[in-house]
């Protein structure tokens, strides 16, 4: 397997831009997940989905930021308008099993720069 | 309110050598505790998961230990290796329902030869 994969690696955006970072998860997977990494506030969980059914989404920090998730294989996590603050490290994990002991694996990440 | 901990923020060792990284918790309800390592550039990747009657978990030269009753974790690496070098995540699931990690800040090793 291919692990989850996520594009694109890097993106450079202008504040005020739409930007939108995908996910496939692992093949049978039932669980995705939305980080976000800062070297100031670490890694924090945006939202989760089930079944492709968003679980919670008290993590995602603003209006701005949305999340889909159309089909088992495919996640979007859009950010409009983007600002400055809003850089980051974006990751993407998916897992499969029981809630207690279920491994995610993560993807490599998409590094996001705002201007 | 809930918080992990996580000591010390950075540590250098010698190759070969055993370290011991520790994490603090605060957190309740308690579900699971998770270490996880992440490369520089990379996604973490997964050492161990516990839940709460468990004490002790190995995976390779690395052991993670919980006291839940103290809330305190560590993770103990045994004869280091300089692909050692990275930094080490405690991640405590407070979940009631539905996931609600809390996440250390990390513990930033650097293994040098």
């Amino acid at each position: 397997d291919a692990g989850v994969i996520q594009s694109p690696r890097h993106e450079v955006t202008e504040m005020g831009q739409e930007v939108t970072l995908r996910c496939k998860p692992i093949s049978g997977h039932d669980y995705l997940f939305w980080y976000r990494q800062t070297m100031m506030r670490g890694l924090e969980l945006l939202i989760y989905f089930n079944n492709n059914v968003p679980i919670d989404d008290s993590g995602m920090p603003e209006d701005r930021f949305s999340a889909k998730m159309p089909n088992a294989s495919f996640s979007t996590l859009k950010i409009q308008p983007s600002e400055p603050r809003d850089s980051a490290v974006y990751f993407c994990a998916s897992s499969s099993g029981t809630q207690l002991t279920d491994t995610q694996y993560f993807g490599p990440g998409t590094r996001l720069t705002v201007l | 309110k809930n918080q992990v901990e996580q000591s010390p923020q950075s540590l250098i060792i010698l190759e070969g050598k055993n370290c011991t990284l520790q994490c603090n918790y605060t957190v309740s309800p308690f579900s699971n505790l998770r270490w996880y390592k992440q490369d520089t550039g990379r996604g973490p990747v997964s050492l161990t998961i516990m839940t709460f009657s468990e004490n002790t978990k190995s995976n390779g030269r690395y052991t993670a230990t919980l006291d839940a009753d103290t809330k305190q974790s560590s993770l103990h690496i045994t004869a280091s290796q300089l692909s050692d070098s990275a930094s080490y995540i405690c991640v405590v699931d407070g979940r009631s329902g539905t996931y609600k990690y809390i996440f250390g800040t990390g513990t930033r090793l650097k293994v040098l030869a």
